[in-house]
């Protein structure tokens, strides 16, 4: 079946500094990957989607400066969160496209706390 | 551009009621229609999807899609706990590149 993982499960940084998070499909092969933020609100704030072999697309907000991502693959794709502030705490989610059935599959989240 | 609204924003009911979520959007060119489930803690999962009008049921949930009302909903039958949940309605034109446009949920408890 289609999985997609996601690590770390939690992360605490402090202010100002910068954390790596990764996403993983398998048993299929994503042909897109979004990235979403979901916050302390629940608040669902899609960040970028991004399509092997083509740019990544940034939603209003949210910049490849703040957030660069990397999609080398059609299973694998990482995201930075640089200079983290309270304001970047929340969950957040890697949902990864099967071309077959048009459907996203979600990772379980990395929860990230900022101190 | 697209845009996807719920309502309510927030449901609590009693067990056994039936339950109605809503779901509108904006871009009639849309062709994919969801409605994923996020129980606390968890990540969101496909609950059920529809691609053409009209009504599709699986067990206690059935979809309604409208699309000419550019509208669809959400109907569970004998709602129980194990139903609350964040649920969120999402949108796609068609492509499987393409962006997901979700909602931004509908919170629904029901009370034992």
């Amino acid at each position: 079946g289609a999985l997609v993982y996601q690590y770390p499960r939690r992360t605490i940084c402090k202010s100002g500094t910068s954390m790596r998070m990764e996403c993983q499909a398998v048993g299929f092969q994503a042909t897109s990957v979004a990235w979403y933020r979901q916050s302390p609100q629940k608040t669902f704030e899609l960040i970028a989607l991004s399509t092997v072999n083509s740019a990544i697309k940034y939603e209003q907000n949210f910049t490849q400066e703040k957030f660069p991502i990397s999609h080398p693959n059609l299973s694998f794709s990482s995201m930075t969160v640089l200079n983290a502030y309270l304001e970047d705490r929340g969950l957040y989610l890697c949902g990864a496209r099967d071309p077959d059935n048009y459907e996203q599959y979600f990772g379980p989240g990395t929860r990230l706390t900022v101190l | 551009q697209q845009n996807v609204q719920q309502s309510p924003e927030s449901l609590i009911v009693p067990e056994g009621a039936r339950t109605s979520l809503n779901c509108t959007f904006s871009d009639s060119a849309s062709q994919y229609f969801w409605w994923y489930r996020q129980h606390s803690g968890k990540a969101p999962k496909a609950l059920m999807s529809i691609f053409s009008n009209g009504e599709k049921e699986e067990g206690r949930f059935t979809i309604h899609l409208n699309k000419a009302s550019l509208h669809f909903s959400l109907h569970i039958r004998d709602s129980q706990p194990s139903d609350s949940a964040l649920y969120l309605c999402a949108v796609n034109r068609g492509s499987a590149l393409g962006r997901l446009h979700f909602g931004a949920g509908t919170q629904l408890i029901v009370i034992p």
